[in-house]
């Protein structure tokens, strides 16, 4: 079975400092990896995905992320936080060997940017 | 551009009641599904469909069915809500395909249901 784990329910980082969120994965096959953010009172946007080629994943507003398959984790980063990025951040997988196209996420992390 | 079009936004039912929340995309995605979102437990797949007539279920269908007549419309039904049915609905699509163009779920804005 596919499983998602978000460590943290919350990451407080101040403005202009890195952040990240950390996702770690299990499945039995190889994985396609997401990440999520959700806005207070609106659906989840897709920020980025790994799918294969090259670890370190850009994605959309600054973000980016590296698969490290021998840890089996997909940490979302970004260089220099923004208020703007307070919101829920999940992070999903997808077992490419398991049968149907289920997508499964992780419990969310909240992440507060303080000014 | 519409995209994953959810009704209504809000609805509150008394135990025992029924309802259907809608979903609808505008983009001809073959795959379309329902989440429900739960405080710490992330998004649970309900139930899913890669093309009009096809349905199956997801991780936590119990309650809960769907049909899919057509490409655009994917409704879900509650057939007796009970308070444990209490939880944010979230409906999303994405094209259906190996393609990892594919990969990436639109995800319509949900509906927030409470079960008295």
């Amino acid at each position: 079975a596919q499983s998602v784990a978000q460590p943290e329910d919350q990451v407080n980082v101040a403005e202009g400092n890195p952040l990240t969120v950390k996702c770690t994965y299990s499945v039995s096959g190889n994985p396609y990896l997401f990440w999520y953010v959700q806005y207070p009172n609106r659906g989840l946007q897709f920020l980025l995905k790994y799918i294969t080629g090259d670890n370190l994943v850009k994605g959309s507003y600054g973000f980016e992320a590296e698969f490290n398959k021998s840890q089996t984790s997909f940490h979302l980063k970004k260089p220099s936080a923004l208020v703007s990025d307070s919101a829920l951040y999940f992070c999903a997988v997808r077992d490419t060997q398991a049968a149907g196209n289920k997508l499964t996420f992780g419990g969310g992390t909240r992440v507060l940017v303080k000014p | 551009n519409a995209g994953v079009t959810q009704t209504p936004k809000f609805q509150v039912l008394k135990t025992g009641q029924s309802m259907t929340l809608q979903c609808a995309q505008d983009m001809n995605h073959e795959y379309m599904s329902w989440y429900r979102q739960d405080p710490g437990m992330g998004l649970r797949l309900i139930h899913y469909s890669v093309g009009a007539g096809i349905t199956d279920q997801g991780e936590v269908p119990n309650g809960y069915n769907v049909s899919r007549s057509t490409t655009e419309d994917f409704p879900l039904r509650l057939l007796s809500a009970a308070p444990s049915q209490t939880s944010v609905y979230f409906c999303a699509s994405r094209r259906q395909g190996s393609h990892a163009t594919n990969e990436k779920l639109f995800f319509g804005s949900g509906t927030q249901l409470s079960v008295l």
